[in-house]
């Protein structure tokens, strides 16, 4: 099993440019979260989703869209970059919905937006 | 909303000396989870404590959840090298899928 995978691995952006981080998983998990990394400040959640069609809310949202038309796939569409989106952005996923158990995470994009 | 502290912010040890991280809820969890992250690497999952007042232990590793599993702590006896990263929490919430983790403790130990 490949785990959870993540593209591009770098990216550096212009302030207003849109880009769509990748992120995949081959362990059939139904949860599979976005989260971003700012020194000092752990991860935070963006967006996550409970299976194929359904996504909510984390606590970092705004600038961000996900959607989740499979089980293996779940991309975060940045519509406008911002400099403020400057961070390292994780894909993670779990098996359980009802009881959240151990979250698997991918090896991260490092996104500048200039 | 929820918010989860976690101190010291940086630890720096002498190898074989104990090291302590302590994480804090403002709302009552579900359960939490630990993580360590290497530098320049990614969160790995180390443990889930669900149970009020419950304590596991991995080898050197011993994690504690509070009774009104509101905080926890992570220690880890004699450290070596190997130990080094960032150890962060991860508190659940009650009737929702949403982790929130802690600001992380980083740990150097100098040989």
């Amino acid at each position: 099993n490949a785990g959870v995978t993540q593209t591009p691995k770098f990216q550096v952006l212009k302030t207003g440019q849109s880009m769509t981080l990748q992120c995949a998983q081959d362990m059939n998990h139904e949860y599979m979260s976005w989260y971003r990394q700012d020194p000092g400040m752990g991860l935070r959640l963006i967006h996550y989703s409970v299976g194929a069609g359904i996504t909510d809310q984390g606590e970092v949202p705004n600038g961000y869209n996900v959607s989740r038309s499979t089980t293996e796939d779940f991309p975060l569409r940045l519509l406008s970059a911002a400099p403020s989106q400057t961070s390292v952005y994780f894909c993670a996923s779990s098996f359980g919905t009802r009881a959240l158990g151990e979250q698997f995470f991918g090896p991260g994009t490092r996104l500048t937006v200039l | 909303g929820q918010q989860v502290m976690q101190i010291p912010q940086y630890q720096h040890v002498q190898e074989g000396e104990d090291f302590t991280t302590y994480c804090n809820s403002s709302t009552t969890l579900s359960n939490i989870q630990w993580y360590k992250q290497r530098p320049g690497g990614h969160p790995v999952f180390l443990i889930q404590l669900v149970k009020s007042g419950e304590v596991k232990k991995q080898k050197r590793l011993t994690f504690q959840f509070g009774e009104a599993k509101k905080n926890s702590s992570l220690h880890i006896t004699a450290t070596q090298t190997t130990d080094v990263g960032t150890y962060f929490c991860a508190g659940g919430g009650s009737g929702t899928y949403k982790y929130i983790f802690g600001t992380g403790t980083r740990l150097k130990v100098l040989a």
